[in-house]
């Protein structure tokens, strides 16, 4: 079976630049996480999708970040226009249930200079 | 406010020292109790969830155990290649909350052969 998948794995940008990363959850799980690390902190949540529904955008930073599901697969979360305080970590995780637990992937390392 | 607290930071063991990670939390309701795994370079990796106080699960050289206010992570007889960072996270028992994880820190755990 196969995992999480997030592309791409490492990205470079300028400040002002657009970027969107990928992620491909696990067939069958309706419950899509993204989450983020930046340097010396502790993995944080962005936001959840059941299905293609948005269930808790709570942890959204700001405006700038867009997120998508369309059709309840993969999903997309895109920067624009990207800020130096974006760099770090982002993580997709997904999940078949809301009680169990959930996989994620390698993540996606974002540089903005 | 929602808070977990991961303990020691960091922490080097030698090959068949046996020793516990502390995670302690701070949630009004508790959904479950989620421990990682993170290599470098790579997303976490499932290990175990805990659900009610008194519970416990193993899995290879490795021990999760749950109280009302704090979980451990035993380690009995590490190997070098339990080297990796631990990651505690919990999810909130309210509805308003979803099943976002909320995570600790995490401790580096180095296994010196």
């Amino acid at each position: 079976e196969a995992g999480v998948t997030q592309f791409p794995s490492h990205s470079v940008i300028e400040k002002g630049q657009t970027v969107t990363l990928r992620c491909d959850p696990i067939s069958g799980h309706d419950n899509l996480y993204w989450y983020r690390r930046v340097m010396g902190k502790e993995i944080k949540f962005l936001l959840h999708f059941v299905k293609e529904s948005k269930q808790d955008e709570s942890g959204m930073p700001n405006n700038r970040f867009l997120a998508e599901r369309t059709g309840g697969t993969y999903s997309t979360l895109k920067v624009q226009p990207a800020e130096l305080e974006d760099s770090g970590v982002y993580f997709c995780a997904s999940s078949q249930d809301l009680r169990g637990e959930a996989f994620f992937g390698q993540g996606t390392r974002l540089t903005v200079v | 406010e929602d808070q977990v607290t991961q303990s020691p930071e960091a922490l080097r063991l030698q090959e068949g020292e046996s020793s516990s990670l502390n995670c302690s939390y701070t949630v009004s309701g508790l959904r479950g109790l989620f421990w990682y795994r993170q290599d470098p370079g790579k997303g976490p990796e499932f290990l175990f969830t805990l659900y009610s106080a008194g519970e416990e699960k193993e899995k290879e050289r490795l021990k999760a155990t749950l109280t009302k206010k704090e979980s451990f992570l035993h380690i009995t007889a590490p190997k070098p290649e339990d080297s990796a960072t631990y990651l505690c996270a919990f999810s909130p028992g309210r509805e308003t909350s979803g099943s976002r994880l909320t995570f600790g820190e995490g401790t580096q755990l180095t296994v010196n052969p």
